[in-house]
This record gives structure tokens, sequence and C-alpha cells, in this order.
């Protein structure tokens, strides 16, 4: 079964940051492309960030661009996204979330961890 | 950016009825596009991508259908577990996502 488990979510001010964490499993991680997705409370779906599987290919919303970092390592199965100066508009639930496709830009998301909480407040 | 549009904002129907969910799309994404379910409290749930095709698992009464900037999600006949939000999104370009419409129980 595909488990996708995010952690390193909470409470953090804003400029602040945060490190979010991705562990797959049930699945060869190695050669599937990911993608972070974050919802705002309440509020819709945005795809933020995506990366191939040997990190050859990176892309990021405008919305995030200059302030988080995605990376994986395929070793352990594992996806992060950094996220550094923080605002009161980042506060959403994090998704990681499997690409459908192997190819280098993002596609659909056929698989999605139930998602970690950012909460960007003073 | 591609904005999509999805209409209505609510649908309220019966358990057996019929479901027709509407995607704009501001430009042409081809066929590019898929919807998801999402229920309180969970991950969303691909259901069809590239307009018409079914994802792992998903029951046929759910089809899809449209090309350009004009899509649909029909249910054929409503089960209780298919009142939910539903969303399309693009991957024409970068990934955008619509509004949601929400299916509720009439």
């Amino acid at each position: 079964e595909v488990q996708l488990v995010e952690s390193g979510g909470g409470l953090v001010k804003p400029g602040g940051s945060l490190r979010l964490s991705c562990a797959a499993s049930g699945f060869t991680f190695s050669p599937c492309s990911m993608n972070w997705v974050r919802q705002a409370p309440g509020k819709g779906l945005e795809w933020i960030s995506f990366i191939s599987s040997t990190n050859n290919y990176i892309y990021y919303a405008d919305s995030v661009k200059g302030r988080f970092t995605i990376s994986r390592d395929n070793a352990k199965n594992s996806l992060y996204l950094q996220m550094d100066s923080l605002r009161a508009e980042d506060t959403a639930l994090y998704y990681c979330a499997r690409d459908g496709s192997y190819a280098n830009y993002p596609h659909y998301f056929d698989y999605w961890g139930q998602g970690a909480l950012v909460t960007v407040s003073s | 950016e591609i904005v999509l549009t999805q209409s209505p904002a609510t649908l309220s129907l019966s358990p057996g009825e019929r479901a027709t969910l509407s995607c704009r799309a501001s430009q042409s994404v081809s066929r590019y596009l898929a919807w998801y379910q999402q229920k309180p409290g969970q991950a969303p749930r691909l259901l069809m991508y590239d307009a018409s095709n079914r994802a792992t698992g998903i029951p046929a009464r759910f089809s899809g259908s449209g090309s350009g900037t004009d899509f649909t999600l029909t249910i054929s006949s409503l089960e209780p577990e298919d009142f939910a939000v539903y969303y399309c999104q693009q991957r024409s370009n970068w990934p955008t996502f619509g509004q949601g419409t929400k299916v509720e129980i009439k």
C-alpha cells in the first residue's frame, strides 16, 4: 500500500523557518517525481513545488520561489520542504503528493499524504 | 497562469441522481485536465486524468469529457460516499486548480 506521511509542521512566527519531511513507503520511491501541494484553511489547492527523480528538475510556484527549497533523499525514501521567510499567507496544510508520471515536470498527483499543518502567526 | 473556473459552486442532489460538474479554463489546456475528490478531513483523491481516463480503482460511475477549455465530470448515479468537494487541475502549464464544486445531499 502506498503511504506518504508528512511531519514537521507547527506554529512559527512570521519570518521564521520550518522544515517538512515526507516519508514514502509501499512503492519504489527513487524513480518517482514528487510534489508539494498546500491548502489554506477552508480554501482550495495550490501546487507549490516539484522535484524529479534525480533532483535534476526542480520547480516552484511564484508564491514561494526564493523562500522554499524542495529536496529528496532516495536512500531514505524521503522528500523535504525547507521553508524560510515564512509569512502569514503561508499558513496551510502541506501535502506531499506523488506525481503520476515519470516526467521532468509536474503532471497529476496520484497519491497524497494526510498533510502537515503549518501556522504562521505572531 | 491558467485560471480554472468551476461551476456550480454547490450542487444539491439526492442519492441516485446524476451529477454534472463543469470546469472551464482561461486558455486551452488540450486534454491535460484531472479531477480530484476531497472529503472533509481527508487528502484529495485522483479520480480522472487527461480528461477522460479513470485513475486506479475509480468506479465506472465517474466519467470525464472535454478538451480545450471546457470539461465535464459526470457521476452517473450518486452514491452516499460521493458527496464531497471536487476539484479540477490542469497540467498544460504550471499546475493550477479550480476553486472546487461541493456536491451536497439535498
